[in-house]
């Protein structure tokens, strides 16, 4: 049981260049999400997914694009990278059992933008 | 979602109990606290979580005034490994999605 894996671990982009980032979890759950967190701040929602072939925008979803084509997978695109897309990004992902908010996170994913 | 304040930063004597506070003097009646970790560069990781009664699990404690406008996370022996970022947060509970993580408290624990 792996839990929730990210892939890559490390990325750096040019400006202009686009990318994909993967996030798998393993533990059938029904929500994931993408989270960016830049230094000394919190975490940010950028989009959200509530089950599979869903999503939703978070709170900072420009710039990103989301698909979830299969349950265990949470894709997060970036089309056209920015210097300010600089930043680490997590995975999560939450069963669906009442009121229980049990976000279990992936390491990250470290996106450098030149 | 209500809105949560804590300290930004908090030392701890290795062995001794940790108690990080929480403001949230305007919950709702349908609002649950979480409590959430960050060891440095890992992902967050749960720690508890509770509607108005006091909780405790192998990790931690959570104690919730009677108003239900603070908490208290406790860790009973806190360890060097517990030096972490310590996000309190407020959201409803079933049927809600989202997290809001804040700046949090940085719990340093000190030899």
């Amino acid at each position: 049981n792996a839990g929730v894996t990210q892939t890559p671990k490390f990325r750096v982009l040019k400006t202009g260049q686009s990318m994909t980032l993967l996030c798998a979890q393993d533990m059938n759950h029904e929500y994931m999400y993408w989270y960016r967190q830049d230094p000394g701040m919190g975490l940010r929602l950028i989009h959200y997914s509530v089950g599979e072939g869903t999503t939703a925008k978070g709170e900072v979803p420009d710039g990103y694009n989301v698909s979830r084509l299969k349950k265990q997978n949470f894709l997060l695109g970036l089309e056209s990278a920015a210097p300010s897309q600089t930043s680490v990004y997590f995975c999560a992902s939450r069963g669906s059992g009442g009121a229980l908010n049990e976000q279990f996170f992936g390491p990250g994913t470290r996106l450098t933008v030149l | 979602d209500a809105k949560t304040t804590q300290p930004t930063s908090m030392d701890c004597a290795e062995g001794r109990a940790a108690n990080l506070p929480c403001n949230h003097s305007t919950i709702s009646g349908n609002e649950y606290v979480y409590w959430y970790r960050q060891i440095h560069s890992q992902g967050p990781q749960y720690i508890i979580h509770g509607l108005k009664n006091n909780e405790t699990n192998e990790m931690a404690s959570l104690i919730i005034t009677e108003d239900r406008k603070s908490s208290t996370l406790i860790l009973p022996h806190a360890t060097l490994r517990d030096t972490a970022v310590y996000y309190c947060i407020v959201r409803a509970g079933a049927g809600s999605y989202q997290l809001t993580f804040g700046k949090g408290t940085k719990l340093s624990v000190i030899p």
